[in-house]
């Protein structure tokens, strides 16, 4: 089956560690995107890539890195100095330039 | 200001009592509006596109209606299994492709 697999589904960090958090998709989509999901918020979004090798910024970047060395995987790493990293992270994939995203299940990150 | 408004922000409904969702957007230019269903813990799963005013889009309970100014998810004799969060975004043309979202509705259907 195609799809989006994100792990792990939870994950529990101490204040100070870098996490990365995995991504990767079987749909063949060229777009891959980070949100990140807080209660009663919106989706907001962190990092996007349209092709390999290339990936921009979103409105909420900081604390945040991405790679894409692969057409299938986007992971993003949450570094130390995100200063409010708990939340919902969600990863998504598109074909192209459509609004019509394909979301993976999602990665809820505790720091302790 | 926020682009995509959704209201309201919960709703609560016996099964069998039809409503509708309201996505408002302040987009200059429409290329699409999208609406999206999300379980607690789960990510968002994807509904209907629509793309002109008039439009409509319908799939079992749900019918999706788009205006020039907002878009309207109605919900025809919803039963408990409709209960989730609907999120509506917008992706603005001669801009980013990239789609906005809005901050979702929470529906509650009691049987």
């Amino acid at each position: 089956d195609g799809g989006i697999t994100q792990s792990p589904k939870y994950l529990f960090r101490k204040e100070g560690q870098n996490v990365t958090l995995s991504c990767e998709q079987n749909l063949n989509h060229d777009a891959m995107y980070w949100y990140r999901q807080d209660p009663g918020q919106g989706l907001r979004l962190i990092y996007y890539s349209q092709i390999v090798n290339d990936f921009q910024k979103g409105d909420i970047a900081e604390g945040y890195s991405v790679s894409r060395e692969k057409k299938e995987s986007f992971p993003l790493t949450v570094t130390s100095a995100q200063k409010n990293p708990t939340a919902f992270y969600l990863c998504a994939s598109s074909n192209g330039m459509t609004g019509e995203l394909f979301f993976g299940e999602g990665s809820r990150l505790t720091v302790l | 200001e926020d682009q995509v408004t959704q209201s309201p922000e919960a709703l609560r409904l016996q099964e069998g009592e039809s409503s509708s969702l309201n996505c408002s957007y302040t987009v200059s230019g429409l290329r699409g509006l999208f609406w999206y269903r999300q379980d607690p813990g789960k990510g968002p799963e994807f509904l209907f596109t629509l793309y002109s005013a008039g439009e409509e889009k319908e799939k079992e309970r749900l019918k999706a209606t788009l205006t020039k100014k907002e878009s309207f998810l109605h919900i025809t004799a919803p039963k408990p299994e409709d209960s989730a969060t609907y999120l509506c975004a917008v992706q603005e043309s001669g801009g980013s492709y990239i789609p906005t979202f809005g901050r979702g509705t929470s529906l509650i259907v009691h049987p």
